[in-house]
This record gives C-alpha cells, sequence and structure tokens, in this order.
C-alpha cells in the first residue's frame, strides 16, 4: 500500500492563481482531511469529509474548497490564492471505529508559497 | 474551548538522557489523545493512541501515559535518531467528534 500520497510536492503560486492540491488513500478509509501547518502554529483543519460525496468545513475554511466524489481522492482547491495562505498543506485519512479512537495516517505534505 | 499545550517547545537531551514531554489538555470529554512523530519535511507518523486515564504504551525507547489532565512521552536512552517534533492530538467524545485537535509540537534534538 503506498498510504496517502499528495501532489505536487512543492509549488509557488503568484497572487490571484488558482491550483488544486491533490490526495489520495489506497487504505479504503472513509474518512479523510485536509490540515494547513504554519510554524509554531500548529496542524489546523481546513476541511474534512466522511464519505464520498460529503464534506464539511473544519477550523480554518475561508479561501478553500473541496470535493469528493470518491473514496479514494479528496483535492483541495485554492480559487484565488493570497500570501495569507503560504504554508503546508497535508492530507490524512482515517477509518473510524464506532468504539475506537481516530487514528489519522497523513502524506508527504504540500509546500506551498504565494508571491 | 478545547485546548492541548504542549511543553517544552524544544528539548535538547545528550545521547542516553532520559526525559520526558508533556501535553496538557482541557475538554470536555476525551475519547482519545494521540501522539505523532515528525520529521523535517515529511508528515505526522502516528505512534499511540491512549483512551483512559492510566493507561500506557510503549514502541522501542517510548512510553506514553495518560492522566485526567495530562499525558507524558517518556523518552528513555534516546538516540540522535530519535530527534524529530512530537505532537499531541486530542479527539473529544461526543456525536460527529471526527476532530483532532493538535498542540504545537516539541521539537526534540538528541546529542551524539
Amino acid at each position: 500500500n503506498a498510504g496517502v500520497t499528495q501532489t505536487p510536492k512543492f509549488r509557488i503560486l503568484k497572487i490571484g492563481q488558482s491550483m488544486t492540491l491533490q490526495c489520495a488513500q489506497d487504505m479504503n478509509h472513509n474518512y479523510m482531511y485536509w490540515y494547513r501547518q504554519d510554524p509554531g502554529m500548529g496542524l489546523k483543519l481546513i476541511y474534512y469529509s466522511v464519505g464520498a460525496g460529503i464534506t464539511d468545513k473544519g477550523e480554518v475554511p475561508n479561501g478553500y474548497n473541496v470535493s469528493r466524489s470518491t473514496t479514494e481522492d479528496f483535492p483541495l482547491r485554492l480559487e484565488l490564492a493570497a500570501p495569507s495562505q503560504t504554508s503546508v498543506y497535508f492530507c490524512a485519512s482515517s477509518n473510524l471505529a464506532v468504539q475506537g479512537g481516530n487514528e489519522q495516517f497523513f502524506g508527504p505534505g504540500t509546500r506551498l508559497t504565494v508571491l | 474551548e478545547d485546548q492541548v499545550t504542549q511543553s517544552p517547545e524544544a528539548l535538547r537531551l545528550q545521547e542516553g538522557e532520559s526525559s520526558s514531554l508533556n501535553c496538557s489538555y482541557t475538554v470536555s470529554g476525551l475519547r482519545g489523545l494521540f501522539w505523532y512523530r515528525q520529521d523535517p519535511g515529511k508528515g505526522p507518523e502516528f505512534l499511540f493512541t491512549l483512551y483512559s486515564a492510566g493507561e500506557e504504551k510503549e514502541k522501542e525507547r517510548l512510553k506514553a501515559t495518560l492522566t485526567k489532565k495530562e499525558s507524558f512521552l517518556h523518552i528513555t536512552a534516546p538516540k540522535p535518531e530519535d530527534s524529530a517534533t512530537y505532537l499531541c492530538a486530542v479527539q473529544i467524545s461526543g456525536a460527529g467528534s471526527y476532530q483532532l485537535t493538535f498542540g504545537k509540537g516539541t521539537k526534540l534534538s538528541v546529542i551524539p
């Protein structure tokens, strides 16, 4: 299993440009998440999905959009890039058990710079 | 508001010098507490889940413990390869509790 994969690894955008960060998992997990990580700030949840066709906002959703048409894929869309969106983005997935905890498995990240 | 605080922010140890990292939390109800390891330029790697006070889990030189207010990650006789940032996260109990709230992490450096 490849686990959680993300593309691209690095990207530089100009202000106002758009892009899609790709995320895929091959563990048949039903839950998927997007986080951003800024220096000294910890991981912040942007959006999450509990299954194909179902998404919801996390703590910091402004400026982002998501969709989930399949179990495997969960792309994150930036429509009008702003310098405040410079960050490292991580995708994660989990198979939330009714009685268990939500152990999330992370991808390698996408480092995005907006200039 | 649910909060997770990790201390210290950074820790330098000599190889073989045992120590502990702290994660204190304030939540309405705890469903699980998670420890992750993150190497520079990589995604967090899952280490442990703890569910109830008094629970302990071990993996190689790491042992995680949980009380009603905090968790400790004990590192015994660390090696340079244990250098990383260690993240703590909590999951609250209740319907729809999918989200994890992360602390800011402790950056551990183990000097040969």
